[in-house]
Formats: C-alpha cells, sequence, structure tokens
C-alpha cells in the first residue's frame, strides 16, 4: 500500500498569506494525485487532479505541482472561505490512499 | 447537475448487516465508475471500494474484504453497498463519489461527491 504522508498537520496562515502543504508518497505515483479540500460537516471537493489541473470551477489562487514522491499545494491569497482540511489522494494504485490531512486554521 | 445522494445509515450492532444505496442524477450513470469512501468521526478520509462504469470490475480495501460488497443497477442509477459483520471500526460517514474518468478502466480521483450518510456500530 502507497501511504501518503502530508505535512503539517496544522498551518497557522493569516487572511492573504500564501499557505504552502505538502504531501509526500512512499513510492511513486507519477502524476496520478489529487488534492481535495473539506469544511466542517461536508464533504470533501476536488480541487486538483493529474498533480497540477485545477478541477471546475477551483480559484486560481489554488495550484498544484510536484510528481513522483513529492507534491505541493499553494493557495496564493487565503480567502475567509480557504479556512478547512486538506487532503491528498494517489490514484496510481489500488488501494487508492489519502494522507491525513493538513488543517488551514486563522493565525 | 451532478447529484449523489447517499441513503440506508444508521445504528447497528457488532455483527449485523446493513445496506447503502446512492442514487445519482445529472450524468451518464453508465459511463462513470463510482467509489465508496468513508470518514470515521473526526478522522481523514478512506478509500473503501470501487465499481468500474460496466460493472464488470470491483476493487475493495482490505479493511472491508470479503464482508462488503459493491453493486450497481445501471438501469436505475444507483449504487449500492452491502455491508455484513459490521465492526465498531466500520463507524463512519460513508460517501459515494463519482471517478473523474468518464469510461475509465480503473479507479482515479473523485470528481463529485455525496453528502454522506452515518454508519454507528455499537452495542
Amino acid at each position: 500500500e502507497i501511504v501518503m504522508t502530508q505535512s503539517p498537520a496544522t498551518l497557522s496562515v493569516s487572511p492573504g498569506e500564501r499557505a504552502t502543504l505538502s504531501c509526500r508518497a512512499s513510492q511513486s505515483v507519477r502524476s496520478n494525485f489529487a488534492w481535495y479540500q473539506q469544511k466542517p460537516d461536508q464533504a470533501p471537493r476536488l480541487l486538483i487532479y493529474g498533480a497540477s489541473t485545477r478541477a471546475t470551477n477551483i480559484p486560481a489562487r489554488f495550484s498544484g505541482s510536484g510528481s513522483g514522491t513529492e507534491f505541493t499545494l499553494t493557495i496564493s491569497s487565503l480567502q475567509s472561505e480557504d479556512f478547512a482540511v486538506y487532503y491528498c489522494q494517489q490514484y496510481d494504485d489500488w488501494p487508492l490512499t489519502f494522507g491525513g490531512g493538513t488543517k488551514v486554521e486563522i493565525k | 447537475q451532478v447529484q449523489l445522494v447517499e441513503s440506508g445509515g444508521g445504528v447497528v450492532q457488532p455483527g449485523e448487516s446493513l445496506r447503502l444505496s446512492c442514487a445519482t442524477s445529472g450524468f451518464t450513470f453508465n459511463s462513470f465508475g463510482i467509489h465508496w469512501g468513508r470518514q470515521a468521526p473526526g478522522k481523514g478520509l478512506e478509500w473503501v471500494a470501487f465499481m468500474r462504469s460496466d460493472g464488470r470490475y470491483e476493487w475493495y480495501a482490505d479493511s472491508v474484504k470479503g464482508r462488503f460488497t459493491i453493486s450497481r443497477d445501471n438501469s436505475k442509477n444507483t449504487l449500492s453497498l452491502q455491508m455484513n459483520s459490521l465492526r465498531a471500526e466500520d463507524t463512519a460517514v460513508y460517501y459515494c463519489a463519482r471517478d473523474g474518468v468518464v469510461g475509465g478502466m480503473g479507479g482515479y480521483y473523485f470528481d463529485y461527491w455525496g453528502q454522506g450518510t452515518l454508519v454507528t456500530v455499537s452495542s
């Protein structure tokens, strides 16, 4: 099983600042990688797939990069609605696996 | 618009069974694989099962293999998850989610999710 490790567990950021979230895979997943956002009591929402392609209606302030084992989600200027938990996921091999999440909170 | 609506959750005792359903609309159901995922209270996301668009192939997480069975009815645009021999550790919100690749041969990412249904396994 491919283990996905996210860091940090919690990120404290002020509105308007940049946030950088990381995810590492235990083996190469090529670009078969996605990011999700989840707000309290809501279902997750797809942000990024293919490591860097924004999903439908996702604002341009969200960007993804990386390939192989190291991936980054950058939120260029945090808005109030961006404070949430973010999960990474690999789909290179079964079982599909998620990272443990990074909570982005208001500083 | 794409919609997925889960139902069938509830409270059951360990060892009992439960069947979840996922009703879909707004897309060509038989062109997409569908996943079940879950989230234990206060925990992260876990993929549970996947069935390909044609219903011919399915995959399971090791934690549920042999106990859970995924199925789909392409004539009714619905997906089901039969859960047997339930354990306390199966307690979670269960989500159905559409696979992101039309006609894909395997599992990929999850582009649309339902709102989830809560399953509680407790004596």
